[in-house]
């Protein structure tokens, strides 16, 4: 079956400690998104990437870091310098930027003490 | 501003009523939009897109959507709500300005009474 995949499930961290989401899509599709959403927030775009090895800043990358240096695969690091990270993380792919529909993954739901 | 506005964060109908979901949107380029729905602890799954052609879509479920250019809306809608509808509903809108950005609305709960 062809699909996205975020590991693990649900993720417990300290505060201070940077901690990486996994995210893996067998779709071959060659953009790739992070989104964290807040209750009733919606969701906010922290990173996008539309091609390996390049990846753009979204509306709130302050405290992140992600890297693309494989098609199937945008792993997520919350930094300790993220100032309120206990979210739910969505990744999301698209055939391409320029076709618009998102496919998401199950999501992480990340919590720090 | 792009912006994405859905009116009421709360909907409840009894099972088998009309479900009406509104979403404004303010654009100055034509829009691409889109419904997806999510359940509890899971990801957003496609519902229903407009991409210029039809102005009324049909989607999955059961659901459809109207784009109307004039009132700047495309709202959702079901003829018939079914318990398993419950969920959480998201309009989004992508806007070609100079690169696509993508803009969610902050989502509608859908509750169905028996």
């Amino acid at each position: 079956d062809g699909g996205i995949t975020q590991s693990p499930k649900y993720l417990f961290r300290k505060e201070g400690q940077n901690v990486t989401l996994s995210c893996e899509q067998n779709l071959n599709h060659d953009a790739m998104y992070w989104y964290r959403q807040d209750p009733g927030q919606g969701l906010r775009l922290i990173y996008y990437s539309q091609i390996v090895n390049d990846f753009q800043k979204g509306d709130i990358a302050e405290g992140y870091s992600v890297s693309r240096e494989k098609k199937e695969s945008f792993p997520l690091t919350v930094t300790s310098a993220q100032k309120n990270p206990t979210a739910f993380y969505l990744c999301a792919s698209s055939i391409g930027p320029s076709v618009h529909e998102q496919y998401f993954g199950p999501g992480t739901r990340l919590t720090v003490t | 501003a792009q912006s994405v506005t859905q009116l009421g964060s709360h909907v409840s109908v009894s099972e088998g009523a009309l479900v009406l979901l509104r979403c404004n949107y303010s654009s100055s380029v034509p829009p691409y939009l889109f419904w997806y729905v999510q359940y509890p602890n899971q990801g957003l799954q496609l519902l229903l897109k407009y991409t210029s052609a039809a102005t009324l879509v049909k989607g999955i479920n059961g659901f459809e959507a109207e784009f109307k250019k004039s009132e700047t809306s495309f709202h959702l809608t079901k003829p018939s709500a079914h318990m398993s509808d419950a969920a959480e509903y998201f309009c989004a809108v992508t806007l070609n300005t100079g690169g696509f950005k993508t803009i969610f609305g902050a989502g509608t709960r859908l509750f169905v009474k028996a």
